[in-house]
Formats: structure tokens, C-alpha cells, sequence
């Protein structure tokens, strides 16, 4: 059975950082590409992230290039994210989801979330 | 990276169907087959029910089914159903980057 479960979430200042995780289990995690997915408050869903299964291609969404950083340890089954430079916007449940095939940007497989509040 | 157009909100009562509409762009949905359809019920994580235009992943319903032309994707629920009743988002690839919809609100009357 595919898992995803995500941590590290919290409360943060606006300019500081944070680290969030998502242990993956139930699949061949360096088959897949992995993305983070977030959600504001009463919003929709905005793409974050993206990165390939061998971790050597990263992508990101212009609201967060240069901030935030993806990476994944396949020996561990573990996605990253290194959020710097924290904004107010960022505040979101932040997603983390598995690719429904190998590069594929579809997501069939979704962590419950790990809620992010940037806020003094 | 312009988020993709969807209506705010559809709704039907039970057992008719509905249409949910997603405008994107050349570069993206019009410029490749790689778009997916996501259910939400409140407080939860979003569910695949549609992937590459119109396929369904093992477990979703053939009531759901969704269509492509041009730059406009379409998901299209038969049968309308009370657990139905979710946001249904779009999403599209576009090469070096991912766009969704704003969300539809469906309600079942």
C-alpha cells in the first residue's frame, strides 16, 4: 500500500526557513517523480515543486525559485523541501504527491499535508 | 505560469450530468496530453480521477470521463451522485512546469 506522510510543518516567521518531509513507503520511491503541491487557506491547489526520480532534474514554480529548494534521499525514501526566505503567502497545507508513472507530472498517490504558517 | 480558467461553480441534481470546463494555453493544455482531473472533499487530500485527458485510475468510477480540444479540457460527471459533491480541480503539464485550475465548486442539489 503506497504512503506518504509528511512532517515538519509549523509555524515560522516571515524571512525565516523550514524543512519539510515526506516519508514515501509501499513503492519503488527512485521510479518516480515526486512533487509538492500546496493549498492556502479557502484556495486552491498551486504546484510548488517537482523532481525526478534520480533527483538530477528539479523544477520549479516562479513564486517559489530561489526560496525553496527539493530534494530527495532514495536511500532513506524521502522527499525534501528547504523553504528560505519565508513570505506570508506561503502560508499552506503543503502536499506532497508520487508521479501516477515515472516522469510523469500526474499525481495518483497524495500525503495528507502538513500545515505551514508564516506569521510574527 | 498563469493558473488555468475553470467556473467557480456547477451544480445538478441527482442523476443528471454535469460539465466542468478548464481553458488553458497552447504550452499547456493545448500543448500536451498530460492533463488530470483531482476531487477534494473538504479538510481532505485530493484524489486522481482523471489522468492523460481521459483515463481513470483503477477504482474511479465510469461515471467520470473527461475530453480535450484545443486548449479547453472538460470533465464530465453522468449519474450525479450526493458524494459527488467536491472541488474539482485541472491540471496541466507544460513542460518545465505545472499549472492548475482555480477549483469548481460542484454542488448537488
Amino acid at each position: 500500500e503506497v504512503q506518504l506522510l509528511e512532517s515538519g510543518g509549523g509555524l515560522v516567521q516571515p524571512g525565516g526557513s523550514l524543512r519539510l518531509s515526506c516519508a514515501a513507503s509501499g513503492f519503488t520511491f527512485s521510479g518516480y517523480l515526486m512533487s509538492w503541491v500546496r493549498q492556502a487557506p479557502g484556495k486552491g491547489l498551486e504546484w510548488v515543486s517537482s523532481i525526478s526520480g534520480s533527483g538530477s532534474s528539479t523544477f520549479y514554480a516562479d513564486s517559489v525559485k530561489g526560496r525553496f529548494t527539493i530534494s530527495r534521499d532514495n536511500s532513506k525514501n524521502t522527499l525534501n523541501l528547504q523553504m528560505d526566505s519565508l513570505r506570508a503567502e506561503d502560508t499552506a497545507i503543503y502536499y506532497c504527491a508520487k508521479a501516477i508513472r515515472g516522469s510523469s507530472s500526474e499525481s495518483d498517490y497524495w500525503g495528507q499535508g502538513t500545515l505551514v504558517t508564516v506569521s510574527s | 505560469q498563469s493558473a488555468l480558467t475553470q467556473p467557480r461553480s456547477v451544480s445538478g441534481s441527482p442523476g443528471q450530468s454535469v460539465t466542468i470546463s478548464c481553458t488553458g494555453i497552447s504550452s499547456d493544455v493545448g500543448g500536451y496530453n498530460y492533463v488530470s482531473w483531482y476531487q477534494q472533499h473538504p479538510g481532505k487530500a485530493p484524489k486522481l480521477m482523471i489522468y492523460d485527458v481521459s483515463k481513470r485510475p483503477s477504482g474511479v468510477p465510469d461515471r467520470f470521463s473527461g475530453s480535450k480540444s484545443a486548449n479547453t479540457a472538460s470533465l464530465t460527471i453522468s449519474g450525479l451522485q450526493a458524494e459527488d459533491e467536491a472541488d474539482y480541480y485541472c491540471c496541466s503539464d507544460a513542460g518545465t512546469y505545472v499549472v492548475f485550475g482555480g477549483g469548481t465548486k460542484l454542488t448537488v442539489l
